[in-house]
């Protein structure tokens, strides 16, 4: 199985700030790389596919990046309702998997 | 608009089975490819499989085969999850999902099963 490592494991962010958020495959996959918002209780949202795609509805302050296994998610002008956990997907090959996730907190 | 709406929290006893079920609305099932993924506290995500709505046919994680069998009926647009032989490993919140390479751009609620006698 393809492993998704992310990285940081959390970190916190002041209003206004940007942050990055890290993703290593441990094999190619060719941009198949998607990146989704999680707030508790709450189901997954889509944000970003195929690497740098922006999913409908997201605001254009989430940006995604990278290639073959090193990809990054980068969030500008913080926002309060940007708190809560991220996750990267593989969908290049089976069985698709997750990242572990990095909780975004507000400072 | 896409609506994928799943049962209620379940409690079972271990070593019984359960039905999860995810009524959709909004899109063409019938074409569709319904995923289904496991989170447990932690938080991980684990995606099980999908099962393509038009011929039934599936794709397993390795890791779930035996454990889990996805079904559909596209008379009344549900996808379905069985799960045999609980254990406390099984105890997560389970999610139906619309999407395949490009990302789950649509999820369900989630239904919680806890496994307790």
């Amino acid at each position: 199985d393809i492993q998704m490592t992310q990285s940081p494991h959390s970190l916190s962010a002041s209003l206004g700030e940007t942050v990055s958020i890290e993703c290593l495959a441990s094999e190619g996959i060719s941009n198949y790389l998607a990146w989704y918002q999680q707030k508790p209780g709450k189901s997954p949202q889509l944000l970003i596919y195929y690497a740098s795609s922006l999913q409908d509805g997201v605001p254009s302050r989430f940006s995604g990046s990278g290639s073959g296994t090193q990809y990054s998610l980068k969030i500008s002008n913080m926002q309060p309702e940007d708190e809560g956990v991220y996750y990267c997907q593989q969908g290049y090959k089976y069985p698709w998997t997750f990242g572990g996730g990095t909780k975004l907190e507000l400072k | 608009q896409v609506k994928l709406l799943q049962s209620g929290a379940e409690l079972v006893k271990p070593g019984a089975s359960v039905k999860l079920s995810c009524k959709t609305s909004g899109f063409t099932f019938s074409t569709s490819y319904m995923s289904w993924l496991k989170q447990v506290p932690g938080p991980s995500i684990e995606w099980i499989g999908w099962i393509y709505a038009g011929d039934g046919g599936t794709n397993y994680n390795q890791k779930f085969k035996g454990k889990a069998t996805l079904t559909v009926d596209k008379s009344s647009s549900t996808a379905y999850m069985d799960l045999s032989s609980l254990t406390s490993e099984d105890a997560a919140v389970y999610f139906c999902a619309k999407g395949l390479r490009k990302g789950f751009a649509y999820w369900g609620q989630g239904t919680l099963v806890t496994v307790s006698s």
